[in-house]
């Protein structure tokens, strides 16, 4: 199992452009959440979906858009990257409660 | 008032100490209640759930209060190994969503 995977690993955007970071878990998990973290900060929820076909906005969704049409895969949008996107983004899956983090994607927005 | 609080720290503890941190909620609905660890620049990952008897796993003790809403976790016998950030991480009440809310951490400095 490679458990949650995310691509890619870094990136650096211009203010304006767009760019979709990938979330693949393979445990057939129904849930899936994505975070941002800011540095010395916690995570923040972004969007989840409970299954596929499923999606709704979590805590801090302006800026962003996500879709679930497998249950193994869970893109997210960002159309017009602005300077407050840069962060840390985190994927994470669930079957019940624990949930599994994937690497991570550090984004910089110049 | 933040949903999930904790001290950020740093605690800077000598090897071998023990060291306690807590954190509180504001959801009296919540019904789950996790410590995460996290590594400098890695992804957090469960260290334990916690639960209303309290429970205890190795050098790891948990305890939740939910008259108070408060929960907290000892470490004893502190290692070099244990120098991370501990997220204490609640569930978002008693929605079935599986949405967790997480604290900003409480960093550990274990030294030598």
């Amino acid at each position: 199992n490679a458990g949650v995977t995310q691509t890619p690993k870094f990136r650096i955007l211009k203010i304006g452009q767009s760019m979709t970071l990938q979330c693949a878990q393979d445990m057939n998990h129904n849930y899936m959440y994505w975070y941002r973290q800011d540095p010395g900060m916690g995570l923040k929820l972004i969007y989840y979906s409970v299954g596929a076909g499923i999606t709704d906005k979590g805590e801090v969704p302006n800026g962003y858009n996500v879709s679930r049409s497998t249950t193994e895969d869970f893109p997210l949008r960002l159309e017009l990257a602005a300077p407050s996107q840069t962060s840390v983004y985190f994927c994470a899956s669930s079957l019940l409660s624990e949930q599994f983090f994937g690497p991570g994607t550090r984004l910089t927005v110049l | 008032r933040k949903e999930v609080e904790q001290d950020p720290g740093p605690f800077n503890v000598p090897e071998g100490a023990t060291v306690a941190f807590n954190c509180t909620y504001s959801n009296s609905a919540s019904q789950s209640f996790f410590w995460y660890r996290q590594d400098c620049r890695k992804e957090p990952k469960l260290l334990m759930s916690v639960y209303s008897s309290g429970n205890e796993d190795g050098r790891f003790t948990a305890q939740l209060n939910r008259a108070s809403q408060y929960i907290s976790l000892l470490i004893r016998d502190s290692k070099l190994s244990d120098s991370a950030t501990y997220l204490c991480v609640v569930n978002g009440g008693s929605s079935n969503t599986g949405k967790l809310i997480f604290g900003q951490g409480t960093t550990l400095q274990v030294k030598p």
